[in-house]
């Protein structure tokens, strides 16, 4: 069965701090990982994807198959990062799972 | 660009009473999804649709039904609504082919009274 799993509930951290969101996933298959987040008030929208080894808005995941993991990771978090990040796993069938999310909480 | 838009966006229901929660989108999209999202639990896959004309179980599919209208469309009904089924609901939609984004909607926020 395909799984996603998030570990941590919340992750408060300072500013300037480095960050890392941890993300574990369960699937037979070659997986398509993602990492989405939600900020405040606004719909769930995609942050990167592993294929794309993109940096968006400082944030880099890669793909450990070896660990099956997804971690999302940034050098110096802002305020501004401050939302509620979710990894999600999609399948060869198009089915589309998340974890039950990580709320990173950026002080001053 | 409306891109996944979603009705009702609150709706308060008596328990026993049905609803049907309206998606639709003008992306051309060939996979549509259908979450809930309860806090501390993330967003579980209610139903999906890999493509027009199928749709399938996910992770809790009881007490739900869906519809693919269309390609456009994929609705999702609530027969005999129960008080654990308040929460917020989104629907989503993708092209569905290798590592393609998912859209979301803005919510419905159902509470069952």
């Amino acid at each position: 069965a395909q799984r996603v799993t998030q570990p941590e509930k919340l992750l408060s951290v300072f500013k300037g701090a480095p960050v890392e969101l941890k993300c574990n996933y369960s699937y037979s298959g070659s997986p398509e990982l993602f990492w989405y987040v939600q900020y405040s008030r606004q719909r769930l929208q995609l942050l990167l994807r592993h294929i794309s080894r993109e940096s968006i808005k400082g944030f880099t995941a890669d793909l450990n198959k070896g660990e099956t993991s997804f971690h999302l990771k940034k050098p110096f978090a802002q305020e501004e990062d401050s939302a509620m990040y979710y990894c999600a796993l999609r399948t060869g069938f198009q089915k589309l799972v998340f974890g039950t999310g990580t709320r990173l909480l950026v002080s001053p | 660009n409306a891109g996944v838009t979603q009705t009702p966006k609150f709706q308060v229901l008596k328990t026993g009473q049905s609803m049907t929660l309206q998606c639709a989108q003008d992306m051309n999209h060939n996979s549509m999804y259908w979450y809930r999202q309860d806090p501390g639990m993330g967003l579980r896959l209610i139903y999906y649709s890999a493509s027009e004309g199928t749709t399938d179980k996910g992770e809790v599919p009881n007490g739900y039904n869906v519809s693919r209208l269309n390609k456009r469309e994929f609705s999702l009904r609530l027969e005999s609504a129960a008080p654990s089924q308040t929460s917020v609901y989104f629907c989503a939609s993708s092209f569905g082919g290798w590592n393609t984004e998912a859209f979301f909607g803005q919510g419905t926020r159902l509470t069952v009274v």
